[in-house]
């Protein structure tokens, strides 16, 4: 599977879009590309994941660069209940089904 | 809540005794994957089984770790003779297909084991 990076930390005000990036320059053409979350002591939670094309649910929107090398997940309206360690990820489908988590990038939502 | 069940949330051990996980999988997944969080540390893959087969198990430890999924009833991870490092928080996923349309895995809310 490709690697990631993203950035360490950021913040953003309550109510705000939360964009956060995902670099995944060595992605191949069969990745998708996956975004978690886990808030303190929970299980990570699915998002949102894409292979080409933008996705949009209620939960976020995921944008994805024309070459793919790095793709943006959005959180149209920050809550404070959104601050969490978000994870991209990016996974070959088939018989290597694994995930790969990095150290993702700790959002958090002040009021 | 048809999501992934897991029990016992809390475990505690002693060193040397068994620890038993066990996850039910969504409705309608017959994938299940275990993972572990060490404290302080990130979530590592263990464990990808089918129902009956264990198909990637890169993950596990070389000794004293197993995990199962029969045919009927819930997967089961289990640690024998445990050590102070096997406290962590073991989470289990499950996905409806490993192919086709890149199917996510939907996670439980993990067991947490602590050994004396």
């Amino acid at each position: 599977d490709a690697k990631t990076t993203q950035p360490t930390s950021m913040d953003c005000a309550e109510g705000r879009a939360a964009n956060l990036p995902c670099n995944h320059s060595t992605i191949s053409g069969n990745e998708y590309v996956y975004w978690y979350r886990q808030i303190h002591s929970q299980g990570p939670q699915y998002i949102i994941h894409g292979l080409k094309n933008n996705e949009t649910n209620e939960m976020a929107s995921l944008i994805i660069t024309e070459d793919r090398k790095s793709s943006t997940l959005i959180l149209p309206h920050a809550t404070l209940r959104d601050t969490a360690v978000y994870y991209c990820i990016v996974r070959l489908t088939g018989a290597n089904s694994k995930l790969t988590f990095g150290k993702g990038i700790t959002l958090s939502v002040r009021p | 809540n048809a999501g992934v069940m897991q029990n016992p949330r809390h475990l505690v051990r002693r060193r040397g005794q068994e620890a038993r996980l066990r996850c039910s999988p969504m409705k309608g997944h017959s994938h299940v994957y275990w993972y572990r969080q060490l404290p302080e540390e990130g979530l590592k893959f263990m464990v990808y089984l089918q129902k009956e087969n264990i198909i990637d198990e890169s993950g596990m430890p070389k000794e004293r770790f197993s995990a199962e999924f029969p045919k009927e009833g819930p997967s089961i991870l289990r640690i024998q003779q445990v050590v102070r490092g096997d406290s962590a928080a073991y989470f289990c996923a499950s996905s409806q297909s490993a192919t086709g349309d890149g199917q996510p895995q939907h996670f439980g809310d993990g067991t947490r084991l602590s050994i004396l």
